[in-house]
């Protein structure tokens, strides 16, 4: 069964610096997606980035970046400068065959 | 594109009764999910229909729940003889393609369920 584990359940980081959160997951496909998302308090959860695993290049959109560590299992989401409306949860993602799974959940707070 | 909608955004029932939740997909999208999120928690896979048939089912949908999409458009979620356990936000999802294959799934902004 495919497990994603966020490892942080809680950070905080002041405006505009960089901040990096990490998550593992565990399955035994060779293809799939990964996703970060983000939940902000309004609750609606959109998506930040995809990445897919059969490509080695990581994905970036505007400020966001993952590093994907296909071997290692690994998919972390760094956000550089980091703004006000960034403060949400934010969820890492896998899917395959139509379900996605979630992490718990890391709730980040960018701090004035 | 309205995006997706619940209806209602807010629930309070006492335990043991009835509760529906309604979600209106992006229209043409095919896929439409539904997902229970607990405070804390990230959210469960429940449910998913391909237009009006049901593919899956997860171990939470105990039978005190029930998933229909009867025209391939809009979905209800009923729960049954609601416990306290219930108590959760229901967020539905959809999507034009299976998510397997990297689409985008939009979620709605869910329906808090409390059961007092």
């Amino acid at each position: 069964a495919q497990t994603v584990t966020q490892s942080q359940p809680e950070m905080s980081v002041q405006e505009a610096e960089t901040v990096t959160l990490s998550c593992t997951y565990d399955t035994s496909e060779n293809n799939y997606y990964l996703f970060w998302y983000k939940q902000p308090p309004s609750r609606q959860m959109i998506l930040v980035i995809r990445q897919e695993a059969y490509k080695q290049q990581n994905a970036t959109e505007n400020r966001f970046s993952v590093n994907f560590q296909k071997a290692a299992k690994s998919f972390s989401l760094k956000i550089s400068d980091s703004q006000l409306g960034d403060t949400a949860m934010y969820f890492c993602a896998f899917a395959k065959d139509d379900k996605i799974i979630f992490g718990k959940g890391t709730r980040l707070h960018i701090l004035p | 594109d309205t995006g997706v909608s619940q209806d209602p955004r807010h629930k309070i029932t006492k335990r043991g009764q009835n509760v529906t939740f309604r979600c209106d997909p992006i229209s043409e999208h095919n896929r439409l999910y539904w997902y229970r999120q607990t405070l804390g928690q990230g959210p469960e896979f429940l449910t998913y229909f391909q237009n009006e048939a049901q593919l899956e089912k997860s171990r939470l949908l105990s039978d005190r729940f029930s998933a229909e999409r009867p025209k391939g458009s809009f979905s209800t979620l009923e729960i049954q003889r609601t416990e306290q356990g219930d108590s959760a936000m229901y967020l539905c999802a959809s999507s034009f393609v299976q998510v397997s294959s990297g689409n985008t799934i939009y979620f709605g902004e869910g329906s808090w369920l409390t059961v007092v």
